[in-house]
């Protein structure tokens, strides 16, 4: 069974740099099959892709956050990771990391969520 | 960047009727490259439908997709409880990925 778990800060001071682990069992970050994503949602609002990386360290982003997203992988540990850097109170929101295929089966697992609040 | 628009905003249905949900893109959506998520509160998304009308594993026959192009539907064929939620549809063709700003399911 494939899990992801989200982990880091729950609360992060604007202008400093979000930072969130995604732990995967179940599967590996080195399946040539799969792309590792993050999906962010506002409080009460819609989902936002923000990108994914794939094993090689290939990453594809969203424009609207390109200048200040990276995203990582660590294959020794099986994880992958999320950096957003200068960060508002328009960042606030809960942070998902999901599995997408390169052949099209979209975003078919998901860890829980983890919120993320930006305030002083 | 291909924009969604999904109708109605809201749709208010007993257990037992049909639903219609629908997702228009703003331009042709690759290889029909579109899912269909539900939202329970509190809860993750959870996929439904991919390429447009394949079933993702686990998922009950009486959600069915269709469309192509640029006009997609989702028909939940007779609601029970567990149903009611806020679904989403996304296109993965081309990047940057994006959202509906989702329909939200409620009983009657």
């Amino acid at each position: 069974q494939v899990q992801l778990q989200e982990s880091g800060p729950g609360l992060v001071k604007p202008s400093e740099t979000l930072s969130l682990t995604c732990t995967v069992s179940g599967d590996s970050v080195t399946s040539g099959t799969y792309y590792w994503s993050w999906i962010r949602q506002p409080p009460g609002k819609g989902l936002e892709w923000i990108g994914y990386v794939y094993h090689s360290g290939n990453t594809n982003y969203n424009p609207s956050l390109k200048s200040r997203v990276t995203i990582s992988v660590d294959t020794s540990k099986n994880e992958f990771f999320l950096r957003l850097n200068s960060v508002t109170a328009a960042d606030t929101a809960v942070y998902y990391c999901a599995r997408d295929s390169w052949y099209g089966t979209a975003l078919d697992y998901w860890g829980q969520g983890t919120l993320v609040t930006v305030s002083s | 960047e291909i924009f969604l628009t999904q109708s109605p905003g809201t749709l208010s249905l007993s257990p037992g009727e049909r639903a219609t949900l629908s997702c228009r893109a703003s331009q042709s959506v690759t290889s029909d490259y579109l899912a269909w998520y539900q939202q329970q509160p509190g809860q993750a998304p959870r996929l439904l439908i991919y390429g447009a009308s394949t079933r993702a594993t686990g998922i009950p026959g009486r959600f069915s997709g269709s469309g192509s192009g640029t006009d997609f539907t989702l028909t939940i064929s007779r609601l029970e409880p567990e149903d009611f939620a806020v679904f989403y549809c996304q296109q993965y063709g081309t990047s940057p990925y994006t959202f509906g700003q989702g329909t939200r399911l409620e009983i009657k």
